[in-house]
């Protein structure tokens, strides 16, 4: 089956330094893997999202992903850290096969000081 | 512009009351989704629809609901509140063959 875990519940960092959030998965193929973003008292948004197809993904404000299989990683980046970062973060695993479900890890909250 | 909306944003209800809380999609897309955010659990599938008729049950189904008569709609239902039912609700969708889902911008729901 297939699971995620986020390293971190918790990460604070300045703004102007860079972002670093961890996620491991579990996978018995190559999965679709995601980073969702949440702002506080809304919905999920979209950061990126991994298909096999390149092992580097860019996403939107900055952020960036690497999978690395020998790893079972999918760690999130941003070289430098801004005020409006401040949110929660999903890693994501598809299911796989034809039920285009979503399993979602813990989050981590991302907390930027000024 | 396409979107996902849900309504009510906000709503408290008491025990053992029916609730409906309404998801509404203007994606076209096949596939809907209920899932429920508690802290500490991220987000839990509750219901799951491929198609108008076509429900499934997730990993929290116990207490709710669905049924999809149309593309664009998929309301869940709260038989009979509880206490442990007070979340976030969120829907999302999807397109046929596509597991990259966007969500809707969630309801709050408090049992007193």
């Amino acid at each position: 089956a297939q699971s995620v875990t986020q390293l971190d519940s918790h990460v604070s960092v300045s703004e102007g330094t860079p972002v670093l959030l961890r996620c491991n998965y579990s996978s018995s193929y190559s999965p679709s893997l995601f980073w969702y973003v949440q702002h506080p008292n809304k919905g999920l948004q979209l950061l990126l999202k991994y298909t096999s197809a390149a092992t580097l993904v860019k996403g939107i404000n900055g952020f960036e992903a690497e999978f690395k299989k020998s790893e079972t990683s999918f760690h999130l980046t941003k070289p430098s850290a801004h005020m409006s970062d401040a949110a929660e973060y999903f890693c994501v695993v598809s299911e796989g096969g034809a039920t285009n479900k979503l399993i979602f890890g813990t989050g981590t909250l991302l907390a930027v000081q000024p | 512009d396409a979107e996902i909306t849900q309504s009510p944003r906000h709503k408290i209800t008491e025990t053992g009351r029916q609730v409906t809380l309404a998801c509404h999609q203007t994606w076209n897309h096949n596939n809907m989704f209920w899932y429920r955010q508690d802290l500490g659990h991220g987000l839990r599938l509750i219901h799951y629809s491929y198609g108008v008729q076509d429900t499934n049950k997730g990993e929290v189904s116990d207490g709710y609901s669905v049924s999809r008569s149309n593309t664009e709609d998929l309301p869940l239902t709260l038989e009979s509140a509880a206490s442990s039912q007070t979340s976030v609700y969120f829907c999302a969708s999807s397109d046929l063959g596509t597991d990259t889902q966007y969500f809707g911008p969630g309801t709050r729901l408090t049992v007193l």
